[in-house]
Order: C-alpha cells, then sequence, then structure tokens
C-alpha cells in the first residue's frame, strides 16, 4: 500500500485559509486520495476524495498536483469546529479498507 | 437518528474477563468495519464484513470473534481480554464492498479499559 507524509501539526487562526500538504510520491494510477478528520473524541469522518481532478464540497476542497505525488486540502475559512486530526489516505482500486497514518492535528485559534 | 451507533460507549473490565461490543448501522449498507485505535491513537482496521460474510481479517488475534447476525450488525467479542487490548474501537459501514470511492462512516466508538 503506498504511503503518505503529513506533517504532525498545524496551526492556523479562525476564518482564515487553512492548506494541509499530503506528499504520495509512490501513488500509482488507480489510487484515490481521500481525506478524512477526526475531531476530538469522535470517529473518523470524510471530507473529500479526488483521483486527478480539483475536487469541492462544501466542506473543503482537495487540489492534486499534476503528477499526482502530492495533494493538499484546502479549508477556505477555518472555525474552531474544523480543529480535528486530518488524514491523508491513498485508497487503491477495489479497495475496502482504510489505512490511516499519523495525521496532520490542526489548531484553530480564535 | 445515528447512522452508526455503537454500546457500550466505555467499557472497564478485568484482564481475563469476556466482552462484547455492539454496532449496528441505519443506513442500508452492505459492509462493516471494525477498527482500533490504540494510546498512540494509531488507527488500524480489524476486520470487515459484507452482508454477513468475512471479508478482511487483518491478523487479528484469535481472541477476537467478530459476529454478523444481519447486514445492519457487527458485533466484536473478545475472549480473555489482555492490558494491550486497551483501545478505543470504531464500527464503520459503507455501502458497498470493493469500491475505492465508497465513503465509511464511523461510529462515535467504545473506549476498552483493561486493567
Amino acid at each position: 500500500d503506498a504511503k503518505t507524509t503529513q506533517p504532525n501539526s498545524m496551526e492556523s487562526n479562525e476564518e482564515e485559509p487553512v492548506h494541509l500538504p499530503c506528499n504520495h510520491s509512490t501513488i500509482s494510477g488507480t489510487d484515490y486520495i481521500h481525506w478524512y478528520r477526526q475531531l476530538p473524541s469522535q470517529g473518523p469522518e470524510y471530507v473529500i476524495h479526488g483521483l486527478t481532478s480539483n475536487v469541492n464540497n462544501r466542506m473543503a476542497s482537495l487540489a492534486i498536483a499534476e503528477d499526482r505525488k502530492s495533494s493538499t486540502l484546502i479549508l477556505h475559512r477555518a472555525t474552531l469546529r474544523d480543529a480535528a486530526v486530518y488524514y491523508c489516505i491513498l485508497r487503491g482500486y477495489n479497495t475496502d479498507k482504510l489505512i490511516f497514518g499519523t495525521g496532520t492535528r490542526l489548531q484553530v485559534f480564535p | 437518528d445515528t447512522a452508526v451507533s455503537q454500546t457500550p460507549k466505555y467499557l472497564v473490565t478485568q484482564m481475563g474477563n469476556d466482552k462484547s461490543i455492539k454496532c449496528e448501522q441505519n443506513l442500508g449498507h452492505d459492509t462493516m468495519y471494525w477498527y482500533k485505535q490504540d494510546s498512540k491513537k494509531f488507527l488500524k482496521i480489524m476486520f470487515s464484513y459484507n452482508n454477513k460474510e468475512l471479508i478482511i481479517n487483518e491478523t487479528v488475534p484469535n481472541r477476537f470473534s467478530p459476529k454478523s447476525p444481519d447486514k445492519a450488525h457487527l458485533n466484536l467479542h473478545i475472549n480473555s481480554l489482555e492490558l494491550g487490548d486497551s483501545a478505543v474501537y470504531f464500527c464503520a459501514s459503507s455501502q458497498f464492498r470493493g469500491t475505492s470511492t465508497d465513503t465509511q462512516y464511523f461510529g462515535p466508538g467504545t473506549r476498552l479499559t483493561v486493567l
């Protein structure tokens, strides 16, 4: 399974944009890039996923590098509720399981 | 209306005991999972079931036995509990199996403490 690398922690102020990077240099052509987050004392929740093109949804945007060796999760305006651990996960072709790394702990300050 | 629910939320027990954690999903999904999050917050898949059939067993000790009475329920039974079993256990579900794009929905977790 291809590996991802994320910074251990990042900080942001409320209402500022946040860019959470993820490196996945060994990604294969059929791997999807998924992002989940885990709020304190809760189970993980889905944020967004993509394959090659940039993606937007109501929670975030996902920017994928042209060579697909890195991606960035963008929170357009951070809120205190966005403080969580964010996991970047590569999901192989027809794979059920999610392989979680150590993630990035995002702190948001008022 | 909780999509994926687990009971109990907290479980404190002695070494050597046998305990069960229950999971139910009301999403109509076909696939359910158990994940374990250890004290270092590392999340790892243990099992997955699709329509009551075991699909994934990630080299979990035999003391752990998942049971799926129907596709809406996946319970986890643990025999002869050990200190190292202390962790938070998360149940999850997804609509399909074997897809790269399906979203997994997680329950709130069960914190198991073995004394």
